[in-house]
């Protein structure tokens, strides 16, 4: 079983949706959590940390749901821009080796 | 930023080469890390190093080998390249709980 799984996608949205994804990780031991950013070719970015009581930045909010094992992400208000690749990526506490998942494309249209 | 620089940017190369992929970084970070990326596999875990005296295996190092010249140059190496190395090769560093990717290399094995 992978460590994290994420639906590929590609999600097609117009802009102006509210769009979510979803991340499974399998291991309980996990303590952070993260979503990046990559686009096309280019390196991985980091968009948010995920805490526990869940955060917020701008129109992009993270949810952790430790019973369950998932971690969301919601992107409200979708702008052209948005349009990329979206990876969910834990870490078991030490920090030494994080966990990718293989991404989740969003295509925002005009 | 963590300044993280790769070399070469891309490169071709043919079955049986050795080949050496430079990474450098200029924040004195002690943790390094050596991801390969290929197309709905995400990133997977070649090596990583603590710092120049210590070198850890990921989940694919076969075939693989690192040096940890400085702190600040963590090499990744190809012995005998074979196509299934054909990848985006990313380096990255930890700092806090975070990393920060260079801008990969695009490496092809004919």
């Amino acid at each position: 079983r992978k460590e994290v799984e994420q639906d590929p996608g590609p999600f097609n949205v117009p802009e102006g949706a509210t769009v979510a994804f979803n991340c499974t990780y399998s291991n309980s031991a996990s303590q952070s959590f993260f979503w990046y950013r990559q686009d096309c070719r280019k390196e991985p970015k980091l968009l948010m940390s995920v805490y526990s009581s869940g955060n917020e930045d701008g129109r992009f909010t993270a949810q952790l749901n430790r019973a369950s094992q998932y971690i969301s992400l919601l992107i409200r208000d979708s702008k052209l821009s948005d349009s990329a690749t979206y990876l969910c990526v834990v870490n078991r506490g030490n920090f030494n080796k994080f966990y990718f998942g293989s991404g989740t494309k969003l295509n925002v249209k005009p | 930023d963590a300044d993280v620089t790769q070399t070469p940017r891309n490169r071709i190369t043919k079955t049986g080469k050795r080949i050496m992929l430079e990474c450098s970084q200029t924040k004195g970070h002690d943790r390094m890390y050596w991801y390969r990326q290929d197309p709905g596999l995400g990133l997977r875990l070649i090596y990583y190093s603590f710092d120049v005296k210590d070198i850890n295996k990921g989940e694919i190092s076969d075939g693989y080998s690192v040096s940890r010249q400085a702190q600040a140059k963590f090499s990744l190496s190809l012995e005998s390249a074979i196509p299934n190395q054909t990848a985006l090769y990313f380096c990255a560093i930890r700092d806090n709980n975070e990393q920060f990717f260079g801008p990969g290399t695009r490496l092809t094995v004919l």
